[in-house]
């Protein structure tokens, strides 16, 4: 079943504590997107990635990273979470081409405190 | 800058009525791309329909159905015969660049039995 898959689908930290979420697709897309979500804001890009080793920001990358290692995942790293970050969390793929739509993984609602 | 502005914040329609959902956008691009997605209470993210700004034709699917006006800027998404598995909320959205993406805030649709 081709699918983007993010892990974990909840998660509670504490101001500080590094924590990854990991991301991975099945469908062989090049490109891979992370977002966050707000109430009143809608879907916001954080980083996405081309390809492999290539990354770049979106419109709200302060306080997070990512790295494209291989083609399937597209980690977010949270050096030192804060309260702000408190959010859901969604990662997408798509291919090439500006007509195909995001495939999006489940979510992960991050609670930092 | 690229906006995307849903001006509903929650909407409600009876089962079997038929509702619209407005969405207007702002974009100095000529080529680029429409989704409507989505979003029940599981949090997936579901696309509905799509609109590639260079047709003119409407894209329908469906009880799903959109009236794009480009040169007005503006997207709705009609929704015919409503179903309580309606209930979600829809967020529009626009892509241009590879993987650039932009969100609306989101119209909360509450179907009515």
């Amino acid at each position: 079943e081709a699918q983007v898959t993010q892990n974990p689908r909840y998660l509670i930290t504490v101001t500080g504590k590094k924590l990854t979420v990991t991301c991975s697709q099945n469908m062989n897309h090049e490109y891979m997107s992370w977002y966050r979500q707000d109430p009143g804001l809608g879907l916001r890009q954080i980083y996405y990635s081309m390809n492999v080793e290539v990354t770049d920001k979106g419109d709200v990358p302060e306080g997070y990273k990512v790295s494209r290692k291989e083609k399937r995942n597209f980690p977010l790293i949270l050096e030192s979470p804060s309260p702000n970050q408190t959010s859901l969390y969604f990662c997408a793929s798509s291919r090439g081409g500006e007509w195909t739509e995001a495939f999006f993984g489940q979510g992960t609602r991050l609670t930092v405190v | 800058a690229q906006t995307v502005t849903q001006s509903q914040p929650e909407m409600s329609v009876q089962e079997a009525e038929t509702v619209t959902l407005s969405c207007t956008y702002d974009t100095s691009e000529n080529n680029y791309y429409l989704f409507w997605y989505k979003q029940p209470p599981s949090r997936q993210m579901i696309l509905v329909i799509r609109q590639e700004a260079y047709k003119q034709q409407n894209a329908t699917e469906n009880r799903f159905s959109v009236n794009f006006q480009k040169a007005a800027k503006s997207f709705s998404l009609k929704i015919s015969d409503s179903q309580l598995g309606d209930t979600a909320m829809y967020f529009c959205a626009f892509r241009y660049n590879f993987n650039k993406f932009y969100f609306g805030s989101g119209t909360k649709l509450n179907v009515k039995p």
